[in-house]
């Protein structure tokens, strides 16, 4: 079955900077999902985006379905977007199934 | 509100006891899936369903039971419970298969 990996798995960084988070899939995708899982533990999709670029405030996510990678980018961090980044991905034969990356723990020190 | 309601939100049960969590969407998906989280295992797919009276397996579905039929309402089943079954657990919805996934807020079981 398909493969997702993110990295890095941890990342630490200080209230303002600019983080990017990587999901590359071993096949190909017709559905690319990057989700947030803030402390409390509560799961919130942040983008749907199987090809292209979306934004959203401080946040957008490129994929490159050709290469095999998606990457999500956060600007001018804050506290509130410490936790655990996932991204999730279904294969084109298998859209049914969704298979999640290991994720990053971002935590953003003030 | 759009929402994905999951219930009970803790629970502590012992082997064997049977149980049930209950999981409803308001929003008319036709798409469903339960999903467990373990740490340094990421979440597992548990199972989905397509629509009504349509549900499949995931990865990792040995021990549970799913049943689906209302289009709101996936119900997940715990015949003989296990303390491999000790995790956090997740519902979630879709429009469809491919679309973006709504999640409820989790539960987590403790199975002593």
């Amino acid at each position: 079955g398909i493969q997702v990996e993110q990295s890095p798995p941890d990342l630490i960084l200080q209230e303002g900077a600019n983080s990017t988070l990587r999901c590359n899939f071993s096949d190909s995708v017709n559905n690319l999902q990057w989700f947030h899982q803030n402390p409390w533990g509560q799961l919130i999709n942040l983008f749907y985006i199987p090809s292209g670029t979306k934004q959203n405030g401080r946040l957008s996510a490129t994929t490159v379905a050709t290469e095999r990678y998606s990457l999500l980018y956060i600007s001018s961090s804050q506290t509130t977007d410490s936790g655990v980044y996932f991204c999730a991905a279904s294969p084109i034969q298998g859209a049914q199934k969704l298979v999640f990356g290991q994720g990053t723990r971002l935590t953003i020190n003030p | 509100e759009a929402q994905v309601t999951q219930n009970p939100r803790y629970l502590i049960t012992v082997t064997g006891k049977k149980l049930t969590v209950t999981c409803s969407q308001n929003m008319n998906h036709e798409y469903m899936s339960w999903y467990r989280q373990d740490p340094g295992l990421g979440l597992r797919q548990i199972y989905y369903s397509m629509n009504v009276e349509v549900t499949d397996k995931g990865d990792v579905p040995e021990g549970y039971k799913v049943s689906r039929k209302e289009k709101r309402n996936f119900p997940l089943i715990l015949e003989s419970p296990s303390p491999n079954q000790t995790s956090l657990y997740f519902c979630a919805s879709a429009d469809r298969a491919n679309q973006p996934q709504h999640f409820g807020d989790g539960t987590r079981l403790s199975i002593l």
